[in-house]
């Protein structure tokens, strides 16, 4: 069975820090992930896709992914308290067009 | 870009009764959605993939006959909950996939808050 991990929180950082957050994935043939970040009561909202290995930055989120390692990270910089969130890393199947997601870290910022 | 909606937002039924969910996708065509469950504190479970105009993919343990999917344009999918008790009451979330991107992406609706009495 495929399987998604992600520390399940609450990540408490203060305002203005970095938040490092970590995925691992089991489906080593999969080519896609996605970092949505969800708050209380709302739908998950895409704030991240990262394809190849590396690095990807966008505003004050960077993903990390490394494939041998089967590991996806995120990182929030000079996180604000609208940052508080619960951030689902998503894979997508290596076969087929489905994600699997994992069960979210709660993410906390102080102010 | 990529905007998808959903209606109704929440709803209340009593028990026995059917409810309906729509899910459109307001600015692209969705080759493909998706139905998700979410019980409080839990993440996402996927229900079912939706093609258009073909039936859609139960995923194991979901009820075919209870959860109906249609997928009747590149824009609509609607699930419709039949015979709905208080255990079916969560959070009901679609996602749609935007044919024109390369990746897989999949944008997600605000969801149907459905409580069953």
């Amino acid at each position: 069975q495929k399987e998604v991990e992600q520390n399940s929180g609450p990540l408490s950082v203060p305002e203005g820090a970095i938040a490092s957050l970590n995925c691992t994935y089991s489906d080593r043939g999969s080519q896609s992930f996605f970092w949505y970040r969800q708050y209380s009561g709302k739908s998950p909202e895409l704030i991240m896709s990262i394809y190849s290995n590396g690095d990807k930055e966008d505003g004050r989120f960077t993903a990390q992914l490394n494939k041998a390692s089967q590991y996806v990270s995120l990182l929030i910089r000079d996180s604000q308290p609208s940052d508080s969130a619960t951030y689902l890393c998503a894979v997508n199947e290596a076969a087929g067009n489905k994600l699997t997601f994992g069960g979210g870290t709660r993410v906390l910022v102080k102010p | 870009g990529a905007v998808v909606s959903q209606h109704p937002s929440w709803v209340i039924c009593k028990s026995g009764t059917s409810v309906k969910i729509e899910c459109r996708s307001l600015d692209f065509q969705a080759t493909t959605m998706f139905w998700y469950r979410q019980f409080p504190k839990q993440s996402l479970m996927l229900m079912a993939t939706s093609n258009e105009g073909s039936k859609a993919t139960y995923e194991q343990g979901v009820e075919k006959d209870k959860f109906l999917i249609n997928h009747a344009s590149l824009t609509l999918s609607t699930l419709t909950v039949t015979s709905a008790h208080p255990e079916d009451s969560s959070f009901y979330i679609c996602s749609a996939r935007d044919g024109r991107l390369a990746g897989n992406e999949q944008f997600f609706g605000p969801g149907t808050r459905l409580t069953v009495l």
